[in-house]
């Protein structure tokens, strides 16, 4: 069974920084793209970044974009996000996202994690 | 980039259609997805590369794609059906990933 589960999640102050990370089981997490998308509360589902199959390459929301860091490590199975200079507009509930692309050609999100919920404010 | 429109709310009687739509122009061109989002849930894929489904997902979901509108159906609608339905593209001109706006049905 796949499985995503995030953590790092929690509270931060404007300007602070946070970790999130992903623990990838279930399948073969080297063949897979991964990405997070978020959900602010009330609000509709965003994608945030994403990194392919080995993590050579990465793309990132322009809301994001020289904020955040997404990185991963195919040895322990895990996904990072690195996130700096965090604002109010980053409270959402982040999703770790699997991808099949490089087995499917499809960009599509086919598994989701449960999300690790960051609150920024004061 | 991408503005995926989607009507904020379909209400439907038990047992009949639902119909979400995603526009967007020339979104025919492009290949289009759909998630499921219970309330206090992740979402899930019901339907993928336009009209396929993904195991375990039942034949009453269904999917098209043509000219400037995506189309979600839900046929035989079950109350276990409620629920927010989003579309998503990948924006090949920015490599980014764009979901629609969301539909919630709601099964009166």
């Amino acid at each position: 069974e796949v499985q995503l589960v995030e953590s790092g999640g929690g509270f931060v102050q404007p300007g602070g920084s946070l970790r999130l990370s992903c623990a990838a089981s279930g399948f073969t997490f080297s063949k897979y793209w991964m990405h997070w998308v978020r959900q602010a509360p009330g609000k509709g589902l965003v994608w945030v970044s994403r990194t392919n199959s080995d993590g050579s390459t990465t793309s990132y929301a322009d809301s994001v974009e020289g904020r955040f860091t997404m990185s991963r490590d195919n040895a322990k199975n895990t996904l990072y996000l690195e996130m700096n200079s965090l604002r109010a507009e980053d409270t959402a509930v982040y999703y770790c996202v699997r991808d099949p692309y490089d087995i499917s050609g499809y960009y599509v999100f086919d598994h989701w994690g449960q999300g690790a919920p960051v609150t920024v404010a004061s | 980039s991408y503005v995926l429109t989607q009507p904020p709310s379909v209400s439907v009687a038990p047992g009949k259609t639902a119909r979400i739509t995603c526009a967007e122009n020339n979104i025919g061109s492009q290949t289009v997805h759909w998630y499921q989002q219970k309330p206090g849930q992740a979402p899930v894929l019901v339907i993928y590369y336009d009209s396929d489904r993904p195991s375990g997902i039942p034949e009453r979901f269904s999917g098209s794609n043509s000219g400037s509108t995506a189309t979600l159906t839900i046929s035989g609608v079950e109350a276990g059906d409620e629920a927010e339905y989003f579309c998503q593209v990948w924006d090949n001109r920015g490599d980014h990933y764009v979901f629609g706006t969301g539909t919630t049905v709601t099964v009166l």
